[in-house]
């Protein structure tokens, strides 16, 4: 069965830096999603990915943050300058072109910023 | 921002019995509702969904529930089995824009005890 795949799964890195979370979405699939998951938290959709551009972004995705496909199969998301409170599960979900809603994720990244 | 809620954080039931897990929303221009199930470090999995237009929707051990008028849907699990034990997620997609982001409640853990 087609899945959506993530990596890596869990990256550490200090405040300040750039980091790229990678995803690869299920084949047939056109719309691509990222959502995070602070801690004990609810999970919080961050942005949407369709036909090579941002269909909508929530306030949570400002400045630092960009999305890119820059192949047929990769979707990625960059954060570019890294704060303590991005710590977070990121979450990658992909759904096909039709009436139905379903999106499928993937397993989910662990970014811990120190 | 709690469009979607969950008010239940955890649920305890014998293993056989009826799973009832309960989801409030308040907007109206919600269309499409999902349960998604979560085991811990892995990413949520979409379990089974319902469009506004219906009130209920089986598939095998469960069953959603849609009340309009309430703003209240419902996911039964019935029988209960160990394995069920996750956090279940309710989602919502908006039919304004088509960008199909889904807004997620808080989540209720669910323990199926043998």
């Amino acid at each position: 069965e087609p899945e959506v795949t993530q990596t890596p799964s869990h990256q550490v890195t200090q405040m300040g830096q750039e980091v790229i979370l990678r995803c690869v979405p299920i084949s047939n699939h056109l719309y691509f999603y990222w959502y995070r998951q602070i801690l004990g938290q609810k999970v919080e959709f961050l942005v949407s990915f369709y036909n090579n551009e941002i269909s909508e972004k929530s306030e949570i995705f400002d400045d630092q943050f960009s999305v890119e496909r820059p192949d047929g199969s990769n979707f990625t998301l960059k954060i570019r300058s890294t704060k303590l409170e991005d710590s977070a599960m990121y979450f990658c979900a992909s759904r096909e072109q039709g009436g139905s809603y379903e999106q499928y994720f993937g397993p989910g990244t662990r970014l811990t910023v120190t | 921002d709690q469009q979607v809620k969950q008010n239940s954080p955890s649920l305890s039931v014998q293993e056989g019995r009826i799973s009832i897990l309960n989801c409030d929303y308040t907007n109206s221009m919600f269309d499409y509702f999902l349960w998604y199930k979560k085991y811990p470090a892995e990413g949520p999995t979409f379990l089974i969904s319902i469009s506004s237009i219906k009130d209920k929707n089986e598939d095998g051990r469960f069953t959603v529930f849609l009340n309009k008028s309430a703003k209240h849907l419902s996911l039964h699990i019935v029988p209960s089995q160990p394995g069920d034990s996750a956090v279940y997620f309710c989602a919502a997609h908006s039919d304004s824009g088509n960008t199909g982001k889904l807004i997620f409640g808080q989540g209720t853990t669910l323990q199926v005890k043998p």
